[in-house]
C-alpha cells in the first residue's frame, strides 16, 4: 500500500524558516517524481514544487521561487521542502504527492498526482 | 499560462441525482486533464486522468469527457459519500507548472 506521511509543520514567525519532510513507503520511491502541493485554509489547491526521481529536474511555482527548496533522499525514501523567508500567505496545509506520468506525443511526461499524503499544517504568524 | 475555470461554483443536488461539473481551459490542453475529489479534512484523491480514464479503484459512476478547452465530470447517480469538492488540473510545459481549477462544491440539497 502506498503511503506518504508528511511532518515538520507548525507555527513560525514571518521571515522564519521551516523544513517539511515526507516519508514514503509501499512503492519504489527512487523511481517516482514527487511534488509539494498546498492549500490555504478554506481555499483551493496550489502546486508548489516538483522534483524528478533523480533530482535532475526541479520546478517551482512563482510564488515560492527563491524562498523554497525541494530535495529528496532516495536512500531514506524521503522528500523535503525547505521553506525560508516565510510569509503570512504561505500559511497552508502542505501535501506531498506522487507524480503519475502520461504519454504526450510518445514521451512519458509528468502530469498528474496519483497518491497524496494527509498533509501538514504550516502557520506563519507573529 | 493556462487558466482553468470551473462551473458552477456550487452544485446542490440530492442523492441519486446526476451531477455534471464543467472545467474550461483558457487554451487547448488536448486531453491532458485530471479530476480530483476532496472531502473535508482529507487529502485530494485522483478520480480521472487524461480526461476520461478512471484512476485505480474509482467507481464506474464517475466519468470524464472532453478535449481541447471544455471538459466534463459526470457522476451518474450521487451516493452520500460523493458530496465533496471537485478540482480539475492540468500541466503546462512553459512555464513548467501544474494548475488547478478553483473547484466545484457538490453539496446536499
Amino acid at each position: 500500500e502506498v503511503q506518504l506521511v508528511e511532518s515538520g509543520g507548525g507555527l513560525v514567525q514571518p521571515g522564519g524558516s521551516l523544513r517539511l519532510s515526507c516519508a514514503a513507503s509501499g512503492f519504489t520511491f527512487s523511481s517516482y517524481s514527487m511534488n509539494w502541493v498546498r492549500q490555504a485554509p478554506g481555499k483551493g489547491l496550489e502546486w508548489v514544487s516538483y522534483i524528478s526521481s533523480s533530482s535532475s529536474t526541479i520546478y517551482y511555482a512563482d510564488s515560492v521561487k527563491g524562498r523554497f527548496t525541494i530535495s529528496r533522499d532516495n536512500a531514506k525514501n524521503s522528500l523535503y521542502l525547505q521553506m525560508n523567508s516565510l510569509r503570512a500567505e504561505d500559511t497552508a496545509v502542505y501535501y506531498c504527492a506522487r507524480v503519475r506520468f502520461t504519454m504526450v506525443r510518445g514521451v512519458t511526461t509528468p502530469y498528474y498526482f496519483d497518491y497524496w499524503g494527509q498533509g501538514t499544517l504550516v502557520t506563519v504568524s507573529s | 499560462e493556462i487558466v482553468l475555470t470551473q462551473s458552477p461554483a456550487t452544485l446542490s443536488l440530492s442523492p441519486g441525482e446526476r451531477a455534471t461539473l464543467s472545467c474550461r481551459a483558457s487554451q487547448s490542453v488536448s486531453s491532458y486533464l485530471a479530476w480530483y475529489q476532496q472531502k473535508p479534512g482529507q487529502a485530494p484523491r485522483l478520480l480521472i486522468y487524461d480526461a476520461s480514464n478512471r484512476a485505480t479503484g474509482i467507481p464506474a459512476r464517475f466519468s470524464g469527457s472532453g478535449s481541447g478547452t471544455d471538459f466534463t465530470l459526470t457522476i451518474s447517480s450521487l451516493e452520500p459519500e460523493d458530496f465533496a469538492v471537485y478540482y480539475c488540473q492540468q500541466r503546462s510545459n512553459w512555464p513548467p507548472e501544474f494548475t488547478f481549477g478553483p473547484g466545484t462544491k457538490v453539496d446536499i440539497k
